[in-house]
């Protein structure tokens, strides 16, 4: 059975710094996908990364993927409050009509 | 963004009732799914679907059905709501099984 573990739960960090997030996962798979979700509101789609090794960025976020190692980061670079959000990571055993295996979430506050 | 819209957005029922949530999808996309969001739960799978008259059982599919009779439309029934199934429910589509797109989400509280 695939395990997504997300860490950590609760991130609560200043303006300007930087952080990661980890997701770790329990069996052999190369295609990762991270969403965010604003407060009240739905998720919506951030990264797929679909082999080892790959590297997406987009403004101050930035999510790779090491399939050898099971673990997909997400980091943050110098927060800001609109970077508050929860962040999740799926993983993908695509195996005919598996769905993806979702982590916890991890909620992340920015604060001044 | 991706055609999805769920009704409906928010409803109170009484325990006991039967509740019907449907999702829509303009995407013709292949893969359906249910969610229930819970604090401290994340997000948890009900049932999925992968194509029409063809859907599975997720991780928390007890007290709840589900039907595909076409395409664009996902059915997800309590069949007598239970004040543990107050929750916001996403449905979300997936072209190829992958990268998800997910509804706006219902809002669900029964008394």
């Amino acid at each position: 059975e695939l395990k997504v573990e997300q860490n950590p739960l609760f991130l609560s960090m200043q303006e300007g710094k930087n952080y990661t997030i980890y997701c770790n996962y329990s069996t052999t798979s190369d295609r990762l996908y991270w969403y965010r979700q604003d407060p009240g509101k739905s998720l919506e789609s951030l990264f797929v990364l679909l082999s080892n090794g790959a590297v997406k960025q987009e403004g101050r976020l930035m999510a790779s993927l090491d399939t050898k190692a099971r673990l997909s980061t997400l980091h943050i670079t110098a927060a800001v409050h609109d970077l508050s959000a929860t962040y999740f990571c799926a993983v993908d055993i695509y195996s005919g009509n598996t769905p993806l295996v979702f982590g916890k979430g991890t909620r992340l506050s920015v604060i001044a | 963004d991706a055609g999805i819209t769920q009704s409906p957005r928010h409803k109170v029922t009484e325990t006991g009732t039967p509740v019907t949530l449907r999702c829509h999808q303009t995407e013709n996309h292949r893969y359906m799914y249910w969610y229930r969001q819970d604090p401290g739960h994340g997000l948890r799978l009900i049932h999925y679907s992968y194509g029409v008259k063809d859907t599975d059982k997720g991780e928390v599919s007890d007290g709840y059905s589900v039907s595909r009779s076409k395409t664009e439309d996902f059915l997800l029934t309590l069949e007598s709501a239970t004040s543990s199934q107050t929750s916001v429910y996403f449905c979300a589509i997936s072209e190829s099984g992958g990268d998800q797109y997910f509804g706006p989400g219902t809002r669900l509280t029964v008394t």
